[in-house]
């Protein structure tokens, strides 16, 4: 399987909350990524999170993590037609290449 | 105000020609990278460059070259164009950042279409 896996798609309504949900293999993963891509565009960071870390909170956006099952979810609060994006979870290790591994993105769908 | 920038954003080409993609940050970080992504969004690394060196090459053809004139400017060379390198081509650079998160930032991209 593969290192970093993500559902593809979500479909959500506008102003629910989105739950965009990701798990990883390496349990030796220092730090857990969040990117998001909009159409045209490059990957842009939403927020990170420190494997000694269970959750963050920045305005709209929740990360929480668990460190046991290997999981990690983006809740976006409150979602927006421009939430509308593909989320890429991503995972770098301890050691070795600083480069992180990415997930294949999560394509989130808002619809009035 | 750019901080990672890409030329040209659209390459529209023939099967075996030559071309090449250019990349520049001014963010003073020390590391660039170049990303290719598929049709189905797949992100996958193909080379970085830390202060002009290159330190990764993952499994990459020989017809792609990399070259870092300076560690702000990391170009990609492609000789003899095939169907299958159609792409988005992104172009990133990182920093260690404060413990290290080495935060990735990216162009926006370069829509290589081989015909």
């Amino acid at each position: 399987g593969e290192d970093v896996e993500q559902s593809l798609f979500l479909s959500v309504r506008e102003g629910d909350s989105s739950v965009i949900n990701c798990t990883y293999t390496d349990s030796s993963s220092t730090y857990l990524y969040w990117y998001k891509q909009e159409p045209g565009a490059g990957l842009q960071l939403l927020t990170y999170i420190f494997s000694n870390m269970d959750m963050k909170q920045d305005q709209r956006l929740t990360v929480l993590l668990n460190k046991k099952d290997k999981h990690l979810s983006l809740r976006i609060a409150d979602t927006q037609t421009g939430d509308s994006a593909i989320y890429f979870c991503a995972e770098k290790k301890t050691g070795g290449s600083y480069i992180p591994t990415f997930g294949r993105g999560t394509s989130l769908i808002v619809h009035p | 105000d750019t901080a990672v920038s890409q030329t040209p954003k659209y390459l529209v080409t023939q099967m075996g020609n030559d071309k090449s993609i250019k990349c520049e940050q001014n963010l003073g970080h020390d590391t660039m990278y170049w990303y290719k992504q598929d049709s189905k969004k797949f992100l996958k690394i193909m080379f970085s460059y830390n202060n002009k060196e290159l330190i990764i090459n993952e499994t990459v053809p020989n017809r792609f070259s990399p070259k870092s004139p300076d560690k702000a400017h990391l170009n990609l060379h492609i000789n003899s164009l095939e169907l299958g390198d159609s792409a988005v081509y992104f172009c990133a650079s990182s920093h260690p950042g404060l413990a290290g998160a080495d935060t990735q930032y990216f162009g926006p991209g370069t829509r290589l279409t081989v015909l």
